[in-house]
Parts: C-alpha cells; sequence; structure tokens
C-alpha cells in the first residue's frame, strides 16, 4: 500500500473556515512535502518540513510533522474557493535518496 | 521561464504500438522522475534518475522503459502498450535529490490505450 495515506479523502468547507488534511507513512523520512493539484494538472509544491521539525508555516499554511506517530497534518486558515484543488503528501524514504511516494490525496473543495 | 514539458498532452493509441512521451527540462536538474496517476491511487512512481546515465525503478516499472542520456531529457517509453496503461503521467524535476528539494512537475500526459 501507499507509505503516504491522506485523511479524509474528501472534505468540503465554506469560505472562511479552516482546513485540516492528515497524511500518515509507513517508514522512517528525512522530509515530508505537501503538494497541491488543481484538476488534472501538475502538482505545485506548497511546503516542505524535515524530519527534525515540529512545525513550519507558510502563509495561511501551515504542517505539523510527528515522526513519533509517522503522521503531518497540513492546515489551510481562512480558506478561499480558489483553494480547492487535491492536497497530496509526500515522503523520500531514507534509506533510498531516489523513490518517492505519494499519498492518495484528500479532495478539498470550498464553498463561496 | 523554467518549466517542466511534457509532450504530447493527449495521445490515443492501440495496444502494442510502441510510444514515446517526452520529458525536457530547462533548469539543469539533475533529478527526474516519471509518475502514473490513476484515480484513487494517487500518485506512483515508474522511473527516476538521479542524473545522467543513472536510472532505477520506481514501484511500478513493469512495461515501461526510461532512458538519461542528456541532462535535460527524461523520455518514457512503452515498448508494447496494453490497456492497463491507461493513465495520467507526469514528468518531474528536482535539483538534486528531490527530498530536500521540490519538485517541479510538467503538465502531464493522457495516455489511452485502447
Amino acid at each position: 500500500s501507499q507509505q503516504g495515506e491522506e485523511d479524509p479523502q474528501a472534505l468540503s468547507i465554506q469560505e472562511g473556515e479552516n482546513a485540516t488534511m492528515n497524511c500518515s507513512y509507513k517508514t522512517s523520512i528525512n522530509n515530508l512535502q505537501w503538494y497541491r493539484q488543481n484538476s488534472g494538472r501538475g502538482l505545485v509544491h506548497l511546503i516542505l518540513i524535515r524530519s527534525n521539525e515540529r512545525e513550519k508555516h507558510s502563509g495561511r499554511l501551515r504542517v505539523t510533522l510527528d515522526t513519533s506517530k509517522k503522521s503531518s497534518s497540513l492546515l489551510i486558515t481562512a480558506s478561499r474557493a480558489a483553494d480547492t484543488a487535491s492536497y497530496f503528501c509526500a515522503t523520500d524514504a531514507n534509506t533510498n535518496a531516489g523513490k518517492s511516494t505519494f499519498g492518495d490525496g484528500t479532495t478539498l473543495t470550498v464553498k463561496p | 521561464e523554467a518549466q517542466v514539458t511534457q509532450n504530447p498532452r493527449y495521445l490515443i493509441t492501440v495496444t502494442g504500438k510502441k510510444l514515446t512521451v517526452t520529458c525536457s527540462q530547462n533548469m539543469n536538474h539533475e533529478y527526474m522522475s516519471w509518475y502514473r496517476q490513476d484515480p484513487g491511487l494517487g500518485l506512483r512512481q515508474i522511473y527516476y534518475s538521479m542524473n545522467v546515465e543513472v536510472t532505477d525503478k520506481g514501484d511500478v516499472p513493469e512495461g515501461y522503459k526510461v532512458s538519461r542520456k542528456e541532462k535535460r531529457n527524461f523520455p518514457l517509453i512503452l515498448e508494447s502498450p496494453s490497456p492497463n496503461q491507461t493513465s495520467l503521467y507526469f514528468c518531474a524535476s528536482s535539483v538534486r535529490n528531490w527530498g530536500g528539494e521540490k519538485l517541479f512537475f510538467g503538465s502531464g500526459t493522457q495516455l489511452s490505450v485502447l
């Protein structure tokens, strides 16, 4: 199964609300990244958090990492309709630098 | 403009007819990778390349070939496509080992094998 698994699979909220997505993984990692994908388009990098970091912020994004639970969360605050997209976490295995594993994604819908 | 360019954007072919999807990046990146995306399965890595002449298998390499003769190009070859290779394909690159660097993605190639 996938190294990264997102939860929930789908999330629907009103504009202005916060959206939280979770990612769990199975093996030890060096880094975890979050990406965004607008319908059928290429993924766009949002934020990277290293295994020795616990929290990171970028604008309205907040990412946490708990290596003891092998999980990460992405929080989008004050959501906008333009945030509607799918969000994926991606992990690198610290035993194989080149391999990348993406989760199945969370589809976020923000209603105006 | 820094970008990863994939061609074609859409491709319809028949079983067994060899095809190549091209991928080119203009950022002098060392690392390149191919993924396929299927509904409900996220992105799965097919092959990756850490540098010129260095390629390795990802999680789903069966039925695919790649080559990395030049730094900028990383074509994906399907020698004998089958219907189960119908998918949305993405090429991506990063400066070096991708884990500590962000991946830049192409716009995708929607492949249908009849």
